[in-house]
């Protein structure tokens, strides 16, 4: 059982490129969720899904993110002409059903995003 | 006032003490959580618990739902205990509210 995949595990683009980042769920999990880590605070939500729908993306900002977690293959976060502020540890965890139920939830090792 | 407060915010103790963290929290739960950040900054999952108490090697998890407090205790303390401890409550819509952080460092 290998756990929450995460990849790249660092990441280094330029203002105005874009970033893809991908996180393969446990096995068994068809919950995905997607945090935010500044540097110097706390993990915040950004959006969780299942498998082809999204299912709350309302700590997402609105423009330049996006989210998708297709029938085949990982959940990607993607980050359209990224800049400064986007430079953060983007985590995904996943949980075999919602986590309004008392689930585990299983974090990945989280993606580091600089950009330049 | 955040829903989640965790204290101490830091934490510095001799290698070998017995070490407490504490979360209170002021929204209904159905479990809380207790999530270890490494220096390198991957998370770990260490306990979910939803009343009384877990225990897991010299990690020891508390859970008081009518005071809406929870405690982790460190026995025996270790330099690779050295982390951040994140407590972190669910709430509506598949979201968590997540404390600051305990930052905790052991000395040899």
């Amino acid at each position: 059982n290998a756990g929450v995949m995460q990849n790249p595990r660092h990441l280094v683009r330029r203002r105005g490129q874009e970033a893809r980042l991908r996180c393969s769920p446990m096995k068994g999990h068809s919950h995905v969720y997607w945090y935010r880590q500044l540097p110097e605070e706390g993990l915040k939500f950004m959006v969780y899904l299942q498998k082809e729908n999204i299912i709350d993306e309302s700590g997402m900002p609105k423009e330049r993110f996006s989210a998708e977690f297709p029938k085949e293959g990982p959940s990607i976060l993607r980050i359209q002409q990224v800049v400064r502020g986007d430079s953060a540890a983007y985590f995904c965890a996943s949980s075999r059903t919602s986590i309004s139920g008392a689930n585990v939830l299983t974090f990945g090792a989280g993606s580091r995003l600089t950009v330049l | 006032k955040n829903e989640v407060e965790q204290s101490p915010q830091n934490l510095t103790a001799q290698e070998g003490e017995f070490i407490t963290i504490n979360c209170s929290y002021s929204v209904g739960i159905s479990a809380l959580h207790w999530l270890q950040q490494h220096p390198g900054g991957g998370i770990v999952s260490l306990f979910m618990l939803s009343s009384g108490k877990k225990k897991h090697g010299r990690l020891i998890a508390t859970i008081n739902i009518q005071e809406k407090h929870s405690s982790l205790h460190i026995t025996a303390s270790h330099p690779r205990d050295s982390a951040v401890y994140i407590c972190a409550v669910p709430r509506t819509g598949n979201q968590f509210y997540f404390g600051t952080g305990t930052s905790l460092t052991v000395i040899p």
